[in-house]
């Protein structure tokens, strides 16, 4: 398994900035993602960050509005631009292997509220 | 395209009661098959998961999971719940092509133990 933090844990933003989340694991990882899960509903995968190129984004999802960066096997950021009050929701990072260990594991997620 | 349905969304049990909660998937190829669990204010658990071999599986916390080929289902069981298992459970799944690791997740079941 690996030990997951994501920053900042919460956060309340205005609409129309942008709020940058943190993943750092505590090993290298092949695989991290990007899920959102807003209220009352299950999760959505918003991209698959890869790591010295472009994520690559699952429909509905797009580059300008969630740009993501993954410099390294431990470490990845995602964006939300130009926030409205409908981006309102819980943000995961969670992490998987590409042999051996086929389940993924969840950071403790981000709530950010958009006013 | 794949797709989790999970029958239940909020279930009412007094401690002592038997657990059953399904899950049923649509995918034609081999899977592999997940139940999380997010107890209140923490993050997503892995309970247990299925990728080969004996279709009864054991996770954690007494929890065990029959996965049903026939009837694509992989449905969630205990024999007695605590006020303890008090959590949201999300069943999940990810087709075994390639190394995407892509999970296709449930809307998920609200469970509420009552002492």
């Amino acid at each position: 398994s690996a030990v997951i933090s994501q920053k900042p844990s919460r956060d309340i933003c205005q609409r129309g900035t942008s709020l940058t989340i943190q993943c750092q694991v505590d090993s290298q990882v092949t695989m991290m993602f990007w899920y959102r899960q807003q209220p009352g509903q299950s999760l959505t995968l918003i991209a698959t960050a890869n790591q010295g190129s472009e994520a690559t984004y699952e429909s509905g999802f797009v580059i300008d509005k969630f740009p993501i960066s993954r410099p390294n096997l431990t470490f990845s950021t995602l964006t939300v631009s130009n926030m409205s009050p409908e981006d309102s929701s819980i943000y995961l990072c969670s992490v998987a292997w590409d042999r051996g260990i086929y389940e993924q594991y969840f950071g403790p997620g981000t709530r950010l509220t958009v006013t | 395209a794949q797709s989790v349905s999970q029958h239940n969304h909020h279930v009412i049990l007094s401690e002592a009661a038997s657990l059953e909660l399904g899950c049923n998937y649509s995918y034609g190829g081999t899977v592999n098959l997940f139940w999380y669990v997010q107890y209140p204010g923490q993050h997503l658990q892995l309970l247990l998961k299925y990728f080969s071999g004996d279709p009864l599986v054991k996770g954690i916390k007494g929890f065990e999971a029959e996965f049903i080929k026939s009837k694509f289902s992989f449905n969630l069981r205990k024999p007695s719940v605590q006020w303890s298992d008090t959590a949201e459970y999300f069943c999940a799944v990810s087709n075994n092509a390639g190394n995407n690791r892509k999970l296709i997740w449930g809307l998920g079941t609200s469970l509420a133990v009552n002492p």
